[in-house]
């Protein structure tokens, strides 16, 4: 299993809202990325999380909170978002921190409304 | 500061070769990436560089020279799939040793009949 998988594919939320992101990967990986991108956009790095323990925060604002409850599962905790939130949000693994590839799931494309 | 430039989009043929170049200032540069992105989907793997020279697989091959602070992507016999967008990504490695993925811009290929 070569696959980083990430539901829901598409997520519709209130400024009021709160909501989670979910990625799962099965190929042992100990490293995990959350990544935002824009349209025409290139990604760009938000956390990252190496054995399960938070090693990266890209100053993101609070109403963004990772969790990894295991090695294999990542999520992102959404409350009280912006419109200018609304992204395509890709969840990323690798076998460690310092692994030359990453491998990237299919993104969440979130509308803030 | 890290900054990374490559041509906003670029045009050829089908059957051609194209040379996507990528310029970068990074403080703890640990590698150089190439990423394909489809319209909508996940980047992809593409190539690795960490050391002067030329990487070849396949069809595409990716350039590095450190002193220089460049790299290109060569992509031989094109084929209309090509067409996608190709990520030049750095990876960043700070003072408490953490690895970062530093993405450019993007250039957007069109390969046309």
């Amino acid at each position: 299993d070569t696959e980083v998988t990430q539901t829901p594919k598409h997520l519709v939320m209130g400024m009021t809202n709160k909501k989670s992101l979910k990625c799962e990967q099965h190929m042992g990986h100990r490293a995990m990325y959350w990544y935002k991108q824009k349209a025409k956009k290139p990604p760009e790095l938000m956390f990252v999380y190496s054995y399960e323990k938070l090693s990266i925060n890209e100053s993101v604002p609070s109403r963004f909170s990772p969790e990894c409850p295991n090695s294999s599962l990542l999520n992102l905790h959404l409350h009280a978002l912006q419109p200018e939130d609304s992204a395509l949000y890709l969840c990323a693994s690798s076998p460690g921190q310092g692994a030359v590839e990453q491998y990237f799931g299919p993104g969440t494309r979130l509308t803030v409304t | 500061g890290q900054n990374i430039d490559q041509p906003t989009e670029m045009t050829a043929t089908e059957g051609a070769i194209v040379q996507i170049n990528c310029t970068y200032q990074t403080s703890g540069f640990n590698g150089l990436f190439w990423y394909q992105q489809h319209a909508g989907e996940a980047p992809t793997f593409l190539s690795y560089n960490v050391l002067d020279g030329l990487e070849e697989k396949g069809r595409f091959s990716s350039f590095l020279s450190r002193s220089k602070g460049y790299s290109y992507l060569l992509l031989k016999e094109l084929q209309m799939k090509d067409s996608a967008s190709y990520l030049c990504a750095v990876r960043d490695r700070s003072g408490d040793s953490s690895y970062k993925l530093i993405f450019g811009s993007g250039t957007r290929l069109l390969v046309r009949p």
